[in-house]
Formats: C-alpha cells, structure tokens, sequence
C-alpha cells in the first residue's frame, strides 16, 4: 500500500484481557516506531525498531507491554492484562529517509 | 534529553488572520525539528522539518517555520488562515541517527479558525 497501515482501528476490551495491534509499514522503510497519545496529550515513544538490531525498548511503560517486528515487515503490539490507563490512541510510524516519519491513522484502544 | 514546549494547548484565529503557533525545545545537541498537523480521527501528517541549512522553512499547506537557535525556538506561521486549517498541530525534536531518530513531542495545539 501507499502508506502505513494499522489494524483494527478500534478495539474495545475488557480490563484484564490481553490485545494485539497490528502495523504494516510502508515498503522499504527499515525503522519504525510505536507511539501512544493519551486524550488531550501529546505522543509518547514506546519502542523503535532498525532492521535486525536490537529494538530500543526504553519507552514501553512496564513488563505488560511488548513488540515484535521480522525484518522490515509487519510489527505487532502486544498489551497483556490490559488496564483502563492503557486506553489510547496507538500509532505506528515508519522512516526511510532519514529523520522523516510516516504515520499510520492509529489504533483506539479502550479499555473497559 | 530533549523536550518540547508548545504555548498554548488552544489557539483560535479568524478566517483570514494570521496563524502562530509557538514552539520551543530544548536540547543538548542540535536538533532536528519538526511540525506535524493531526486532523479528527486521522494519523499525523508531517507538515515540515528543519534539519540543516536554510532556518526559513517552508511546508505544506502555506505554512512556515523559522529555527531561531538564540530563541531555541520553531514558531510555525501561516499568514492567512483558512478554515480547513482547523485541527491539531504538533511540534517534536528529534536529535538525530545516534537516538534512531525517536520524536519527543509537545502536547500539541489545538487550533479553531471562525468564519
């Protein structure tokens, strides 16, 4: 496709449950990026990933939390045990050239 | 580690007016910087960036930033609005490859344009 895209683009679960976002990244982008916007705030890194090196963990905000990405193709986001503070907006990002992200249109997650 | 300070989490203009909106970072080395605009229920789109060269730049849509590094500064301006400017605007600062080029983000500008 033309762009980056994310799947499902809504996900209601219940507290407790365990969810997985999906992110297809735009052909030929080797690093990409996972992003949360909580209501009225702005974006918060989660976890970036380059080709085969290790991925930067650093933004992911506790054990419940988890990525995964082959290569350069598909990376899913894994949240067990979901809490209501893990209601969002999520959001995949790739680059290419350097500096320049692409953004996917999110995934809103409510958690009930 | 580098940070964003958008002023204003609300800015409202007239069809017509000029539109500013203010961004400052601060960083420990220099930053690449960048606008994105999020329309209702969509992704970002990236608006422009600065990274090196010539600190007038121009993006999409009319609109312009100025990196003022004595100011630590990147104000983004439109000289006319246009009601279809109506959304939220987003600065971020990127400090480059070292970092894998993570994006810290402002809490964003809400910006309303009247008729």
């Amino acid at each position: 496709g033309a762009g980056v895209s994310q799947s499902p683009s809504n996900k209601v679960t219940e507290k407790g449950k365990d969810v997985e976002l999906r992110c297809d990244p735009i052909s030929g982008h080797t690093a990409l990026y996972w992003y949360r916007q909580r209501l009225g705030q702005g974006l918060e890194f989660l976890i970036y990933f380059q080709g085969n090196s290790a991925p930067d963990k650093s933004g992911l905000p506790s054990d419940r939390f988890s990525a995964e990405r082959t290569g350069e193709s598909v990376s899913t986001l894994t949240i067990q045990r979901t809490q209501q503070e893990d209601s969002a907006v999520y959001l995949c990002a790739t680059g290419g050239a350097r500096y320049e992200q692409y953004f996917g249109p999110g995934t809103r997650l409510t958690v009930t | 580690a580098q940070s964003v300070t958008q002023l204003g989490s609300h800015v409202s203009v007239s069809e017509g007016a000029l539109v500013l909106l203010r961004c400052n970072y601060s960083s420990s080395v220099p930053p690449y910087l960048f606008w994105y605009v999020q329309y209702p229920n969509q992704g970002l789109q990236l608006l422009l960036k600065y990274t090196t060269g010539a600190t007038l730049v121009k993006g999409i849509n009319g609109f312009e930033a100025e990196f003022k590094k004595s100011e630590t500064s990147f104000h983004l301006t439109k000289p006319s609005a246009h009601m279809s400017d109506a959304a939220e605007y987003f600065c971020a600062v990127s400090v480059g490859e070292t970092s894998g080029s993570r994006l810290t983000f402002g809490e964003g500008t809400q910006l309303t344009v009247n008729p």
